[in-house]
Parts: structure tokens; C-alpha cells; sequence
């Protein structure tokens, strides 16, 4: 089992959807929580973070942790075609050498 | 407002052959790191560098070597280049501490590396 699993999709919505990422983890440690973006042959950027449990919002972007199910999401409101990108979830137990999924590619049509 | 900077973009090698990817970065940041990214893998740590003069190995070190020249460049090195190194490479740098979670890793735009 990998420690941190996504689904690699490509997951299709149509412009102004609301979309839904996911990552699972079996690390119970794991408390620092990142969502990055990447476009097609471009670095990963970040997009989010979070400290231990809770939401946190900022624009169309919400980011969710739950620790007792280890799950963390990453809800996109009226998601836009230059939002098509692959997201990746990161994470770390003391906040260094996070550990990254494999991504979740995203293609939102106009 | 450079960031990292990553050369060369692509490449092509024999088995056998060597190279050195270089990194730099100028933020000032403490740490470097290293990545590789297959497709279904996610990015996989190879070594970092927490400061200068210091590196350690990550998830995936066998076949790489790496060298902090100073706190602005990390290099990595592949001494003899085999096709499963065949990948897409990822130089970040990072704040310590807790100053990594206002920022993140600051990726470069990546190194496209074939091995034939």
C-alpha cells in the first residue's frame, strides 16, 4: 500500500462544476497538509495548506482534513478551464520532506 | 524573479553515460531537494540538503549522487545512466520550520531526462 493515495482520474466537469480531490494516508503521524497545482510540463505550485484537522478556505479553493479517517480534500467552486491542471496532495509528520500522491489530472470544459 | 532555475530541460543519454543536472535557487532558502516523477508514482523524494554543507537520502537515492556547492546550488549526478532513471526531474528549495507552510517547496520547471 502506498502511503498516500489518489485517484489519478482524468476527472471531466463541466465549467462553473464544484469539484472534489481526495487523498487517503495510512501515516496516522501526518499533520501538515498541502495541495499543489501542476500544468502540463510546469513545476508543481502550491495552492493551500493546512495545520492538523479542519477546513480552510481561501477564494474558490476549500481545503479539508480529516485525521480520524485519514482523508484530506480539496473542494474547487465554480471551477474555471484554466483550473485544468493535475493537483497533487502533499504531506509531513514534523513539516519537512513531505510525502506527495501520484495527483489527480483535472480537465474542466468550457 | 528567478525562483529555481533547472539546466538542461531535456536530455538524452546512452546506458552507461553520466551527467549532472544543476539546480539554483535565489531565495535564500536552507533546504534542496531533488525529485523524480514517473507517471502513477507522484513525485519521489531522492535527496535533500537541510543546509548547506549537509545532504541526505530520500525514498529513492540508488544511482544518484548529489553535491551542495553552496546554499544556492544542489546538483545531482548520475554517475552511469540506466533507462529505469529514464524521468522527469524536480530541484524544490524550502524555508526550515515552520516558514515552510507559508510558501510551500518552490519547484523549477524540471529536467526531462531520457535514457536509451
Amino acid at each position: 500500500q502506498k502511503e498516500v493515495e489518489q485517484d489519478p482520474g482524468p476527472l471531466s466537469v463541466p465549467e462553473g462544476a464544484i469539484v472534489s480531490l481526495n487523498c487517503t494516508y495510512s501515516n496516522s503521524a501526518f499533520q501538515y497538509f498541502m495541495w499543489y497545482r501542476q500544468y502540463s510540463r510546469k513545476g508543481p505550485e502550491l495552492l493551500m495548506y493546512t495545520y492538523s484537522s479542519g477546513n480552510k478556505e481561501d477564494g474558490r479553493f476549500t481545503a479539508q482534513v480529516d485525521k480520524s479517517s485519514k482523508y484530506i480534500s480539496l473542494f474547487i467552486r465554480d471551477s474555471q478551464p484554466s483550473d485544468s491542471a493535475t493537483y497533487l496532495c502533499a504531506m509531513s509528520d514534523y513539516g519537512q520532506n513531505f510525502v506527495f500522491g501520484p495527483g489527480t489530472r483535472l480537465s474542466v470544459l468550457p | 524573479n528567478a525562483g529555481v532555475t533547472q539546466t538542461p530541460k531535456f536530455q538524452v543519454l546512452k546506458t552507461g553515460q553520466s551527467m549532472t543536472l544543476q539546480c539554483a535557487q535565489d531565495m535564500n532558502h536552507n533546504s534542496m531537494y531533488w525529485y523524480r516523477q514517473d507517471p502513477g508514482m507522484g513525485l519521489r523524494l531522492i535527496y535533500y540538503s537541510a543546509s548547506e554543507g549537509t545532504t541526505d537520502k530520500g525514498e529513492v537515492p540508488n544511482g544518484y549522487n548529489v553535491s551542495r556547492l553552496n546554499k544556492r546550488e544542489f546538483s545531482l549526478r548520475l554517475e552511469s545512466a540506466a533507462p529505469s532513471q529514464t524521468s522527469v526531474y524536480f530541484c524544490a528549495s524550502s524555508e526550515n520550520g515552520e516558514a515552510i507552510m507559508d510558501y510551500g517547496y518552490t519547484f523549477g520547471s524540471g529536467t526531462r531526462l531520457t535514457v536509451v
